[in-house]
């Protein structure tokens, strides 16, 4: 079957910088998104990745390993705006999103 | 600005009376989506259209039907809300060009059903 595994939740200190990680299982694989999901509200679009490596963009960078079947979502200087859920979505063969639960990041001061 | 709009906001149902979600998007994209979407869970694709196609999901009971008169608009009927269909309801839109297909979504409405 297919599957998307990330933790649950997870706490930082603001300032800090945070790793939330995703494992994948699915079908072929057409690439990996990460989408920012603040209460309430609607996912936002942080990182598209279909080759292996690391894609820096601003505070956010995400990583993929094809082999591996693992990505990491990395975010520097959190700041308190940044509490929300980042979910973990793969692009199978068919070209379906297979998403993940989501990870529940709570910033600190 | 180019976006995907949801209206209502907020929706109240009573349990069995039909009630209808509305979604319409300014970006000229093929693919519209419905997810349902329940606390702390995944998104779940309900159904998408490529362009007048229509796609169901093998798991989304007959409750929920769909519409998609013309690219800009798409509806989600569901036709007797039980009170297992509060969630809220997210529409989506993409090219439909393959690999790089970005899903962009709407700000959703929340269904309550008493």
């Amino acid at each position: 079957g297919q599957n998307i595994d990330q933790p649950t939740e997870m706490t930082a200190t603001e300032g800090a910088i945070v790793q939330i990680n995703c494992t994948y299982q699915t079908s072929g694989f057409n690439g990996l998104f990460w989408y920012q999901q603040h209460a309430g509200e609607a996912p936002t679009f942080l990182s598209y990745n279909v080759l292996d490596g690391l894609e820096e963009k601003g505070r956010f960078s995400s990583f993929l390993s094809r082999s591996k079947g693992y990505s990491y979502l990395l975010l520097k200087e959190l700041q308190m705006k940044d509490s929300a859920s980042y979910l973990c979505a793969a692009l199978d063969s068919n070209y379906q999103l297979i998403w993940g639960a989501g990870t529940k990041l709570i910033i600190k001061p | 600005d180019a976006m995907v709009i949801q209206n209502p906001r907020y929706q109240v149902t009573q349990f069995g009376k039909p009630v209808t979600l509305s979604c319409s998007q300014t970006l000229n994209h093929n693919v519209m989506y419905w997810y349902q979407q329940k606390s702390s869970q995944a998104p779940k694709l309900l159904f998408h259209y490529y362009d007048k196609d229509f796609n169901n999901e093998a798991d989304t009971p007959d409750n929920f039907q769909s519409r998609r008169p013309n690219t800009s608009f798409c509806f989600l009927d569901i036709r007797s809300p039980g009170l297992g269909d509060a969630a809220m309801y997210l529409c989506a839109t993409s090219t439909g060009g393959g690999s790089t297909d970005t899903q962009y979504f709407g700000p959703g409405t929340r269904l309550t059903v008493l």
